[in-house]
């Protein structure tokens, strides 16, 4: 069975720094993966995805992610961040084997951006 | 850009009443899917749905749980007899074929048993 690991259920950076969220998967054959950003009371809002094109995959917001399938791994960084990426960050896979793809994902990260 | 639409966004019931939770998924998706997320832990999926039947559901979606897709354009969520453990947001998200364009989240709905 496919599982996410996200490592950090909290990251606290300040305004400005670097940011990098860690996400390595599960899964017997290659996936196809997300990253979703929520915001407080609203739902999930697709940050950029991985379909076996380019391997460093660019997103919304400045934030990019890289699939490196020897790491089984899809970080999520971005090179300066903003008090409006305050939010909690969720990894998904979902399974290419048959025609359902469910995602299933990660506990989530919550990123707090300091002044 | 074509958006899921789920109503309504707060729902409070009574432990035991039946609750019906909508979304209007995107026209020309063709999967359709229920998450759910108990506050303060990760996003579960429940059921998908396909070709106007289940195609696969979780452990999760026991008896009490069912969806329909009665008009070709809702597809529902229907609790029969709501436990305190349901309270919980409900994402309904729906994508096209092939996978690689993705899928697109409904902005939830907040089920609050009492």
């Amino acid at each position: 069975a496919q599982s996410v690991t996200q490592l950090g259920s909290h990251v606290s950076v300040s305004e400005g720094a670097l940011v990098l969220l860690r996400c390595n998967y599960s899964s017997s054959v290659p996936p196809y993966l997300f990253w979703y950003v929520q915001y407080p009371n609203q739902g999930l809002q697709l940050l950029l995805k991985y379909t076996s094109a380019a391997t460093l995959v660019k997103g919304i917001n400045g934030f990019e992610a890289e699939f490196k399938k020897s790491e089984t791994s899809f970080h999520l960084t971005k090179p300066s961040a903003h008090m409006s990426d305050a939010a909690e960050y969720f990894c998904a896979v979902s399974d290419r084997r048959g025609s359902n793809y469910k995602l299933t994902f990660g506990k989530g990260t919550l990123l707090t951006v300091n002044p | 850009e074509p958006e899921v639409t789920q109503t309504p966004s707060h729902q409070v019931t009574q432990m035991g009443q039946e609750v019906i939770l909508r979304c209007v998924p995107i026209s020309n998706h063709l999967y359709f899917y229920w998450y759910r997320q108990i506050l303060g832990q990760k996003v579960e999926f429940l059921v998908s749905f396909y070709n106007n039947e289940i195609s696969e559901k979780s452990e999760i979606f026991d008896d009490q749980f069912s969806v329909e897709r009665p008009d070709g354009s809702n597809f529902t969520l229907k609790i029969r007899s709501t436990k305190l453990e349901d309270s919980a947001m409900y994402f309904c998200a729906s994508r096209p074929d092939p996978v690689a364009y993705g899928y697109t989240f409904g902005s939830g709905t907040r089920l609050t048993v009492v």
